[in-house]
């Protein structure tokens, strides 16, 4: 199996502009999970989905961040507009039983 | 609320030392523990797992048991590589579906 799969695996954007991360989880996996990891905060979950379902989107910091989960296949999370503090690594994980989670690689947001 | 602390780091070892990595928690009920691995530049890696008391998490030569008694999940390791240069982030979760709560992350470095 390829793993999670993520793009871009780095984005550099200015503040204001409007950046979408993306997610490919597992094939069969029914839950999926966003994090954000900084050196100051650590890792965060922002929201998980069930069956394509917005469970528990407690962990998302403001109305700016919003994620869809269109399909068992594909997942975004976008930040409109952006600022500087949302600069971190984009962690996308799914997971089959819904405990152990498979972490793809992220994606490094760069906001000047 | 519920947390994981891990000891801190970097924790600076030579090749074939003896490796503790502590983590305790704080939960109500019955958690699950987990060790997560993250290499530079890469996502986190499940690296072992217990759910229920007094089981033994193993891989790679990396093991820890779930103590309730003391409420620790202490990773070790009896002889480590260099190629175990990572950050190890244990990590609890409730329930099924549920977030994985983190510690904060250990760094470990080894030395030739």
């Amino acid at each position: 199996d390829a793993g999670v799969i993520q793009s871009p695996r780095h984005e550099v954007t200015e503040m204001g502009q409007e950046v979408t991360l993306r997610c490919k989880p597992i094939s069969g996996h029914d839950y999926l999970f966003w994090y954000r990891q900084t050196m100051m905060r650590g890792l965060e979950l922002l929201i998980y989905f069930n069956n394509n379902v917005p469970i528990d989107d407690s962990g998302m910091p403001e109305d700016r961040f919003s994620a869809k989960m269109p399909n068992a296949s594909f997942s975004t999370l976008k930040i409109q507009p952006s600022e500087p503090r949302d600069s971190a690594v984009y962690f996308c994980a799914s997971s089959l039983d819904g405990y152990e989670q498979y972490f793809g690689p992220g994606t490094r947001l760069t906001v000047t | 609320g519920d947390s994981v602390t891990q000891m801190e780091g970097p924790v600076t070892l030579s090749e074939e030392a003896f490796l503790t990595i502590n983590c305790t928690y704080t939960a109500t009920g019955y958690p699950s523990l987990f060790w997560y691995v993250q290499y530079p530049g890469e996502g986190l890696q499940l690296l072992l797992k217990a759910t229920k008391a007094d089981d033994k998490g193993s891989n790679k030569g990396f093991e820890a048991t779930y103590r309730k008694e003391t409420t620790s999940f202490h990773l070790e390791k009896g002889s480590v590589q260099v190629s175990d240069s990572a950050v190890y982030f244990c990590a609890l979760s409730k329930y099924q579906g549920g977030k994985l709560i983190f510690g904060q992350g250990t760094e470990l470095s080894v030395k030739p």
